[in-house]
């Protein structure tokens, strides 16, 4: 069973450009969580999705950022008009949530994170 | 709000010694807890993850200790080496299913 997948894992773009990161959930996920770490800051939640839905989107900036999770395909986070202060780890987190063993499992797995540079 | 404190913030123990992890959480209703290990550059590691209604889980040499009425977690390292050199992070789940609240880490030195 493959873990989280993310793409890509390194990524630069200049200021003023867009950037796509991509989450793949480990089989039989529903739940994906997207992170944030800034240089010597704490991992920071951002947006945790379920399938067609945004459950929680309390950490995402107000502006420039969106999140998506299609029926199909991976997990997508946007970045629109990049700032060199965007510039940090993103992190993929995914849970087999109420599908998972006993009812109801938890734990999150994490992907190998997208290094995002902004030159 | 929770927040979640690791002290100390880096440690450096020589090889073979045990040592222990200090993690502290504000608000004592948490869902559950896990501990993980970040090497530079790369993501993390799940090492332990302690539901609320446990008080210890084990694997190998570490060994993680939750005691919710304090708000305090430990993660004990016995017999450590220089392949344990990480940083180590706490994260507490308030509720089933949401966000993990992380702590900022404890950078751990191994030297032989």
């Amino acid at each position: 069973n493959a873990g989280v997948m993310q793409n890509p894992r390194h990524l630069v773009r200049r200021r003023g450009q867009e950037a796509r990161l991509r989450c793949s959930p480990m089989k039989g996920h529903s739940h994906v969580y997207w992170y944030r770490q800034l240089p010597e800051e704490g991992l920071k939640f951002m947006v945790y999705l379920q399938k067609e839905n945004i459950i929680d989107e309390s950490g995402m900036p107000k502006e420039r950022f969106s999140a998506e999770f299609p029926k199909e395909g991976p997990s997508i986070l946007r970045i629109q008009q990049v700032v060199r202060g965007d510039s940090a780890a993103y992190f993929c987190a995914s849970s087999p949530g109420l599908a998972g063993p006993r009812g109801g499992n938890y734990e999150q797995y994490f992907g190998p994170g997208t290094r995002l540079t902004v030159t | 709000k929770q927040e979640v404190t690791q002290i100390p913030a880096a440690l450096s123990v020589p090889e073979g010694e045990n040592l222990v992890l200090n993690c502290s959480f504000t608000d004592s209703a948490i869902y559950n807890l896990q501990w993980f290990r970040q090497d530079p550059g790369k993501g993390l590691t799940s090492l332990l993850l302690i539901q609320s209604s446990q008080r210890e889980q084990t694997s190998g040499r570490l060994n993680a200790s939750l005691d919710k009425s304090s708000g305090r977690s430990t993660l004990y390292i016995a017999a450590s080496q220089p392949g344990d050199s990480a940083t180590y992070l706490c994260a507490v789940q308030s509720q089933a299913g949401t966000a993990l609240i992380f702590g900022k880490g404890t950078t751990l030195s191994v030297s032989s």
